[in-house]
């Protein structure tokens, strides 16, 4: 069974502040990582993926693997009130096998 | 470029009665997902397409539920006879080859 595990939260941060997201996965077959930003209401959105260990940096974003320790993370720099959302990490083996999703991360800012 | 259309937004229903679903993916993206989700979960995979053929419907419930991508563009999802614990919103993605996932607006099932 692959799991995709994420604090529920909510993870409340001041606005401007940094915001860190932890996935972890127990498929150590897994090459594809994902971040989805989901409103309330909304459907998901991507923000990242990344497939390499090391980190991937799209603006305010940065996004981090370390496949040894089966674990990714989300850093959100200067965190805004818009932010606000629940962030969820999605897990693949390869190409277009379909993604396993966590639960998901509810993230407050707070201004 | 148009983005997934789902259709209807929201559904709601009395118990036993059958649903359908609608999705148009994205054009060009040859797999097509039906994902479940419900509320505070993440999205759970009912069903994916490659083309016309199903390739992993392993989650899917055969026995209520079906699904269709005829001619390998659209897709209906079908739930017959819906139950309370269908209640959810309904989620079709597309993709090209890549892995990259992009979302319809949902569709939100209550049944009473």
């Amino acid at each position: 069974q692959k799991e995709v595990e994420q604090n529920s939260g909510p993870l409340s941060v001041p606005e401007g502040a940094i915001a860190s997201l932890n996935c972890t996965y127990s498929d150590r077959g897994s090459q594809s990582f994902f971040w989805y930003r989901q409103y309330s209401g909304k459907s998901p959105e991507l923000i990242m993926f990344i497939y390499s260990n090391g980190d991937k940096e799209d603006g305010r974003f940065t996004a981090q693997l370390n496949k040894a320790s089966q674990y990714v993370s989300l850093l959100i720099r200067d965190s805004q009130p818009s932010d606000s959302a629940t962030y969820l990490c999605a897990v693949g083996i390869s190409g277009n096998t379909p993604l396993v999703f966590g639960k998901g991360t509810r993230l407050s800012v707070i201004a | 470029e148009a983005g997934v259309v789902q259709s209807p937004r929201y559904k709601i229903i009395e118990k036993k009665q059958p649903v359908a679903f609608w999705c148009n993916p994205i054009s060009g993206h040859n797999t097509l997902y039906w994902y479940l989700q419900n509320l505070g979960q993440g999205p759970e995979l009912l069903i994916r397409y490659e083309n016309e053929e199903a390739v992993d419907d392993s989650q899917l419930p055969k026995d209520r539920f079906s699904a269709e991508r005829l001619k390998g563009v659209d897709s209906t999802l079908k739930i017959q006879p819906a139950e309370l614990g269908d209640s959810a919103v309904y989620l079709c993605a597309s993709s090209r080859n890549t892995g990259e996932l992009f979302f319809g607006e949902g569709s939100r099932l209550t049944v009473l």
